[in-house]
């Protein structure tokens, strides 16, 4: 199993550019989620699936879409790149009640 | 909604030394699951342990146990006999099941040779 796995690992985008991050599990886990992660701030939830065609907003949702066409996947759009969108992104997946597993990150930077 | 605390952002510990980090969360829930999370520099979160709330028995994992008081509604981890590769941030989090985990802000461990 490659366990979940996240694209690209670093990005440096311009203030209103969009890009999207990918996110895919092998694990057949009902559950995903996005992350980020800011100094100070632990990880912040930004939406989550408990399944395809199911999504959810989390915390810090505004800037950020997702979709969940399969249960393997769960990209994360952002559709114009702010300079506060700086961060580093983590993408994981679950199933019930047991550990979640995290992808290695995103390290994105906006100028 | 659930939430975590992580009352000491920094922590340090003599190598081979014992420590023990605090964690209280919040919920009006009986039924819970409580995890510390490792990321060390490279970034990667690393399950440590994992506890289940109807559980009366504290979790332990090797060198790393937990203590665990429902009623106060606390979680602390132990690492005994403390090693220079358990320098790393520690999250603590909690979820109901079918619900996203919830993290507190995080401990920064410092082992001291």
């Amino acid at each position: 199993n490659a366990g979940v796995t996240q694209t690209p690992k670093f990005q440096v985008l311009k203030t209103g550019q969009s890009m999207t991050l990918q996110c895919a599990q092998d694990m057949n886990h009902e559950y995903m989620s996005w992350y980020r992660q800011d100094p100070g701030m632990g990880l912040r939830l930004i939406h989550y699936s408990v399944g395809a065609g199911i999504t959810d907003q989390g915390e810090v949702p505004n800037g950020y879409n997702v979709s969940r066409s399969t249960t393997e996947d769960f990209p994360l759009r952002l559709l114009s790149a702010a300079p506060s969108q700086t961060s580093v992104y983590f993408c994981a997946s679950k199933k019930g009640g047991n550990e979640q597993f995290f992808g290695p990150g995103t390290r994105l930077t906006v100028l | 909604a659930q939430t975590v605390t992580q009352s000491q952002p920094e922590m340090s510990v003599q190598e081979a030394e014992t420590v023990t980090l605090s964690c209280t969360y919040d919920t009006s829930e009986s039924d819970y699951y409580l995890f510390w999370y490792k990321q060390p520099p490279s970034r990667q979160m690393i399950l440590v342990i994992r506890q289940e709330a109807y559980k009366q028995q504290n979790a332990t994992e090797n060198r790393f146990s937990v203590n665990f008081q429902k009623a106060a509604k606390s979680f602390s981890l132990k690492i005994s006999d403390s090693q220079l590769g358990d320098a790393a941030m520690y999250f603590c989090a909690f979820h109901l099941g079918d619900t996203p985990l919830v993290f507190g802000k995080g401990t920064r461990l410092s082992v001291i040779a």
